[in-house]
C-alpha cells in the first residue's frame, strides 16, 4: 500500500518570505499523480497544486511550485512571497494512475500546519 | 455551480442514535468520494461512486456505515448506532472521470462529534 509521509508537523514563515513543505511517498508504481491541498481553519480543502509523475517538468500555479523528485519520491511545496491568507494546513497527496486509475482514492499525508507572521 | 455542498455542517448526537449526512456534488461530475478526517490527521477513505454504483468500500467502513447515491447526483451517508469513535470531520469530494488525473474536490464537511 502507499503512504504519504509530512515530516514537518508545523511550520512558520514571515509574510514576504518563501517556505518550503516537504512530502515523501512510497509506491512500486511508476505512473500516479501527487497533489497539494490547502485546508483553512474550518474552512474547506481546496487544491493548489497538482504533478503528474510522468512529466519531469515541476508544476507551477502562481506563487505555488513543486520539487518533484522522481527517484527520491519526493514532492516538495514551495511558497514564494508569503501572505497572511496562505496560513492553513497543507496535505500532500497520492494517487494511482493504473489501468483502474478512476477507482482509486487519495492517500494523503498527516498536514502540515503554516502559520503566517505578520 | 459554487462546488461541493454538504449537510449538515455539525452535527451533535448522543450514542446509539442513527444520524444521515448529504453531500451535493459538482453538477458535471461523475465520481463521489466519502472520506473521514480524525484531529491531527489526513482524510482517510471511506467509500467511492461512480454514477449510481458504489464501487469501492475501505475496511474503515464498518456495517453501521451506509452510502447512498441514488441516480447518480446526490449522496447520503448513514451511521447507525453512533459510537463516541465515530466522532469525526466527514469529507465529501467529486471529480469528472473524463480528466485523466482524476482531480478530487471537497465539500466543506459535516462535523460529527458524538456524545
Amino acid at each position: 500500500a502507499q503512504t504519504v509521509t509530512q515530516s514537518q508537523p508545523e511550520m512558520s514563515v514571515q509574510e514576504a518570505e518563501t517556505v518550503t513543505l516537504s512530502c515523501t511517498y512510497d509506491t512500486s508504481e511508476s505512473d500516479y499523480y501527487l497533489f497539494w491541498y490547502k485546508q483553512p481553519p474550518s474552512r474547506q480543502m481546496i487544491l493548489v497544486i497538482r504533478q503528474e509523475a510522468y512529466k519531469q517538468q515541476n508544476a507551477t500555479e502562481n506563487r505555488f511550485s513543486v520539487n518533484f523528485q522522481k527517484a527520491a519520491k519526493s514532492f516538495s511545496l514551495k511558497i514564494s512571497d508569503s501572505q497572511l491568507g496562505d496560513a492553513a494546513m497543507y496535505f500532500c497527496a497520492y494517487r494511482s494512475a493504473g489501468l483502474n486509475s478512476g477507482n482509486t482514492p487519495l492517500v494523503f499525508g498527516k498536514g502540515t500546519r503554516l502559520s503566517v507572521i505578520a | 455551480d459554487t462546488g461541493v455542498s454538504q449537510d449538515p455542517r455539525h452535527k451533535i448526537t448522543k450514542r446509539g442514535q442513527n444520524v444521515t449526512f448529504r453531500c451535493d456534488p459538482i453538477s458535471e461530475h461523475n465520481r463521489l468520494y466519502w472520506y473521514r478526517q480524525t484531529l491531527g490527521q489526513g482524510p482517510e477513505f471511506l467509500t467511492y461512486f461512480q454514477n449510481e454504483a458504489q464501487l469501492e468500500k475501505s475496511r474503515l467502513l464498518s456495517d453501521r456505515f451506509s452510502a447512498e447515491r441514488p441516480k447518480g447526483s446526490f449522496s447520503t451517508l448513514e451511521i447507525q448506532r453512533t459510537e463516541q469513535g465515530d466522532s469525526a470531520m466527514y469529507l465529501c469530494a467529486s471529480s469528472w472521470g473524463g480528466d485523466h488525473t482524476d482531480t478530487q474536490y471537497f465539500g466543506p464537511g459535516t462535523r460529527l462529534t458524538v456524545l
